[in-house]
């Protein structure tokens, strides 16, 4: 079955740039979540979504960064003025149930900033 | 803050043999516990979690161990395959998931 899906995989921008982030969850999933991979380390939590309302977004770096997932499906994470210190592996997780429990993640979106 | 880290950053195994792979949490309020596989250019994928009311599960070859005296977790992989090299993270939940940093498995054939 279908599966969480992210797009582009790969994103290269120039320093200051702006760059957007899609993700399409799991059919159905009520929770969405977007995560930032550095080299090496393991996932550590942007944002958190369940249906259209961003519950949770302690997690964002900066003002620069803005995620909207307007319908309850489809989720863009949106880094503005990209900088140096942005590049990473953006992934995308879905949970059926709220609380997030069993996530599911996507392939991810390698972001290198120039 | 609070997280999650792992003892050993590279495990390296023999075919067939058993693997064991631990993390070490600081949340003691943590209640519930995943482990997750990742391979190159791939998200992770979950693999088997547990509960803070468990000690133990068992899955398909993996077995996850759970210490909340000295808040320890372990991931237990009986006859490592080499389709079982990949980087392992452990993760704990409470209102949202906290990752560890990894811990590479290489499987020697």
């Amino acid at each position: 079955g279908a599966g969480v899906s992210q797009s582009p995989r790969y994103k290269v921008a120039k320093r200051g740039q702006d760059v957007a982030l899609r993700c399409d969850p799991i059919s159905g999933h009520v929770s969405l979540f977007w995560y930032q991979q550095a080299l090496g380390q393991g996932p550590e939590f942007l944002t958190y979504f369940q249906n259209e309302a961003q519950l949770d977004k302690s997690g964002l770096p900066s003002d620069r960064f803005f995620a909207e997932r307007p319908e309850g499906s489809v989720s863009t994470l949106k880094i503005q003025r990209t900088q140096q210190e942005d590049s990473a592996v953006y992934l995308c997780a879905s949970s059926l149930a709220s609380l997030g429990y069993e996530q599911y993640f996507g392939p991810g979106t390698r972001l290198t900033v120039t | 803050g609070e997280s999650v880290g792992l003892h050993l950053p590279t495990l390296s195994v023999q075919e067939g043999d058993n693997s064991i792979i631990n993390c070490a949490y600081s949340n003691s309020a943590s209640d519930y516990f995943i482990w997750y596989k990742q391979e190159s250019g791939k998200g992770p994928q979950f693999i088997i979690d547990i509960r803070s009311n468990m000690d133990k599960r068992q899955g398909q070859r993996v077995t996850v161990l759970l210490n909340k005296t000295v808040k320890h977790l372990s991931l237990q992989i009986a006859a490592t395959q080499p389709g079982d090299s990949a980087v392992y993270f452990c993760a704990e939940f409470l209102n949202k998931l906290v990752f560890g940093a990894g811990t590479i498995l290489r499987v020697k054939s």
